[in-house]
């Protein structure tokens, strides 16, 4: 069975870091690009950023460019996504999901982060 | 701002049709295949439609998708009280680089 598991959510100021993790099981983590999502509260689902199986190309939303870093360790099996200078409209439920080009029926329960003062 | 375009809502009573359009651009819907999600509250996106018109396991024949050049669709037929949830359309936008998702529609069960 595959398994999403996010964690590193919290709350944090503005202009403050925060790491998220996500743990992955059940499949072949190496052979799969992986994604982030994110769903401000209320709001529609928001594609965050991608990364190649090797780590080799990656992507991102045009609002998180130069502030966020997704990363991966497949001997880990575990995703990253590094997010410094944040806004409070960077608040949301971040959500590990597989795939990349397209993303598929796997999804992680997601994590809250909550940018405020 | 998302650049695949939903109605806001849709509604029908119990058996009926409700259709989701899915509004695009060549870069995006034009050129790429299309998924769709069904997502409840507090609860992580499913995947309903995958490849236009693909329905993964599991996932009723009352639900189907279709495409059509810039645009495309998703279908409930003989609707019930569970299908109330938002659904999203999404696509790869090859001048964006990145994974576009529709702005959402919530279907609701009248």
């Amino acid at each position: 069975e595959v398994q999403l598991v996010e964690s590193g959510g919290g709350l944090v100021q503005p202009g403050g870091s925060l790491r998220l993790s996500c743990a992955a099981s059940g499949f072949t983590f190496s052979s799969y690009w992986m994604s982030w999502v994110r769903q401000a509260p209320g709001k529609g689902l928001e594609w965050v950023a991608n990364i190649k199986q090797d780590g080799s190309e990656k992507y991102y939303v045009d609002s998180v460019k130069g502030r966020f870093t997704i990363s991966r360790d497949n001997a880990k099996n575990s995703l990253y996504l590094q997010m410094n200078s944040l806004r409070v409209e960077d608040t949301a439920v971040y959500y590990c999901a597989r795939g990349g080009l397209a993303i598929g029926s796997d999804w992680g329960q997601g994590t809250l982060v909550t940018v405020s003062s | 701002q998302s650049v695949l375009t939903q109605p806001p809502s849709a509604s029908g009573t119990p058996g009926q049709r409700v259709t989701i359009s899915c509004s695009g651009s060549s870069s995006n819907i034009g050129s790429n295949p299309v998924n769709w999600y069904q997502q409840f509250p507090g609860t992580a996106p499913k995947l309903l439609i995958y490849s236009n018109n693909q329905r993964p396991s599991g996932v009723p024949d009352r639900f189907s998708g279709s495409k059509s050049g810039t645009s495309a669709s998703l279908a409930i037929s003989g609707l019930q009280s569970e299908a109330e949830a938002d659904y999203y359309c999404a696509a790869w936008d090859d001048s964006l680089n990145g994974y576009v998702f529709g702005t959402g529609t919530k279907v609701t069960v009248l």
